[in-house]
C-alpha cells in the first residue's frame, strides 16, 4: 500500500522564485493536512483541507502562501515569491475523518519536501 | 489555544532501561492524541492513537496513557534498544492536530 507521496524530496531556489510542493494522499483519506518544520518552532499546520475544501487556513504564513486541492487525490503548496525564511521541510500528512471532527482519524505522513532558499 | 509540551527535550539512557516520556496540553477538550516517531531526515511514523474515551493503547514495548483531566499522556518504552533511538512527538487532536516539540531519545549502547 502506498502511503502519503511527497514531491520534490529536496528543493534548492534561489529568493524570489516561485516554489511548488506537490502531495498525494492515501487513498481513500478525506483529509488533508500540510505542515512546515524547522528546528525552532517545531511543527506548525499550515492548512488542512476535508473532502477537498480548505477548513482552516489560519495557519498560513502569508500571502506568498497558497494551497490548492483539486481532487481527492493531489494538492499543492505554492510559494511565490519564496525568501529565505522559508527554507523549512514541508510536510505534507493525510487522514480519514469521520464528519467534520477529529474524532477517530490517524495521521499518516509523507517523507517530506527540503526546502533551501538562498 | 491548545499548547502541547513535551520534557524533557532530550534523553540519553543506557540499554534496556525502561523510561517513559511525557506530553501535556492545555486544553483537555480533546478528540483523541497520537503519538509519533521521527528519525533523522524522515517524515514521521504513526506509533500510538488513543481516542478521547480511551485511557491506554500499547503495541508491542510501547504503551501510551491518556488523562484528559489532567492535560497529561505518557508513552511507556518497555526494555529499551538501541534501534529505539530517534525524537518522539504527540499530537492533540481538536479543532486542529498540534503538536509537542518532541523529545529526542538516545539509547546508549
Amino acid at each position: 500500500d502506498a502511503g502519503v507521496i511527497q514531491s520534490p524530496r529536496h528543493e534548492v531556489t534561489e529568493m524570489g522564485q516561485e516554489v511548488t510542493l506537490r502531495c498525494k494522499p492515501i487513498s481513500g483519506h478525506n483529509s488533508l493536512f500540510w505542515y512546515r518544520q524547522t528546528m525552532m518552532r517545531g511543527l506548525e499546520l499550515l492548512i488542512y483541507f476535508n473532502n477537498n475544501v480548505p477548513i482552516d487556513d489560519s495557519g498560513m504564513p502569508e500571502d506568498r502562501f497558497s494551497a490548492k486541492m483539486p481532487n481527492a487525490s493531489f494538492s499543492t503548496l505554492k510559494i511565490q515569491p519564496s525568501e529565505p525564511r522559508d527554507s523549512a521541510v514541508y510536510f505534507c500528512a493525510s487522514s480519514f475523518i469521520a464528519g467534520d471532527r477529529f474524532s477517530g482519524g490517524e495521521l499518516f505522513f509523507g517523507e517530506g519536501s527540503r526546502l533551501t532558499v538562498l | 489555544k491548545q499548547e502541547v509540551t513535551q520534557i524533557p527535550a532530550a534523553l540519553s539512557v543506557p540499554e534496556g532501561e525502561n523510561l517513559v516520556l511525557n506530553c501535556s496540553f492545555t486544553d483537555s477538550a480533546i478528540y483523541n492524541l497520537q503519538w509519533f516517531r521521527q528519525d533523522p531526515g524522515k517524515g514521521l511514523t504513526s506509533l500510538l492513537l488513543i481516542q478521547s474515551s480511551q485511557r491506554e493503547q500499547t503495541s508491542g514495548r510501547l504503551n501510551a496513557s491518556l488523562d484528559k483531566s489532567s492535560g497529561r499522556s505518557t508513552l511507556y518504552i518497555a526494555a529499551s534498544q538501541p534501534g529505539d533511538s530517534a525524537t518522539y512527538l504527540c499530537a492533540v487532536g481538536d479543532d486542529k492536530i498540534i503538536f509537542g516539540k518532541g523529545t529526542r531519545l538516545h539509547i546508549l549502547p
